[in-house]
């Protein structure tokens, strides 16, 4: 079963706006990534935040932990037609980082 | 270096019929995953590789569904009689587990979609 949870699963937007995801999961874990998706086809690595981080920044995304709501979000600012995509949010437990369990993404559009 | 590469991209298929889909990882990832996407949905874990062995067959659906790994790299994923449920896009991802940082960050071959007619 999944545990993360995208809200909102679909989400327009007008391009120079800002983005916000949010992710939602059950169990307790090592890190959070986020993942983007293109096309229905591979996704890519975009940002990892271990346990014990509350905020990480890199280029126009910020991804925010919080372990005691056991929720993440991630903020694309000034958005661009180029990041249409789909985001997915992974967990690893904390038994070892072996597997990720992953959401079931929200789906971005960004309106030029 | 090469990203993961997948193989064949696109796959048709008769209901009924057996397929193999090849999964080539990053060289010197010890990690290899599959997961299985329905049009518009999320990521079904299927199955997980430390080197040649599964510890981590929990997703496969069924057993019509089987997986091997040989010399640590090259993965074939197998459908025997295929169903028309089968149809989805089945990715590949590997990566190099950091078990002292425990980081496991994945990446993904393009995926084989598969349609059973």
């Amino acid at each position: 079963s999944q545990q993360g949870e995208e809200d909102p699963q679909a989400l327009s937007i007008q391009e120079g706006e800002n983005a916000t995801m949010n992710c939602s999961y059950k169990t307790s874990i090592n890190n959070l990534q986020w993942y983007r998706q293109n096309s229905g086809r591979g996704l890519v690595h975009l940002i990892l935040i271990r346990s014990n981080e509350r905020e990480k920044h890199s280029g126009r995304l910020r991804v925010t932990l919080d372990t005691s709501k056991k929720s993440s979000s991630l903020l694309i600012t000034a958005s661009r037609a180029a990041d249409t995509a789909s985001y997915f949010c992974a967990t690893d437990g904390i038994q070892g980082a072996q597997k990720l369990v992953f959401g079931q993404g929200t789906r971005l559009t960004i309106n030029p | 270096g090469a990203g993961v590469s997948q193989s064949p991209s696109n796959k048709v298929t008769e209901k009924g019929k057996d397929v193999e889909l090849r999964c080539d990882p990053i060289s010197g990832h010890t990690a290899l995953y599959w997961y299985r996407q329905s049009l518009g949905q999320g990521l079904e874990f299927l199955i997980y590789f430390q080197g040649n062995s599964a510890p981590d067959k929990s997703g496969l659906p069924s057993d019509r569904f089987s997986a091997e790994r040989t010399g640590g790299s090259v993965s074939t994923l197998t459908i025997q009689r295929t169903q028309q449920e089968d149809s989805a896009v089945y990715l590949c991802a590997s990566s190099l587990v950091d078990d002292i940082l425990a980081k496991n960050i994945q990446y993904f071959g393009a995926g084989t979609r598969l349609s059973v007619l």
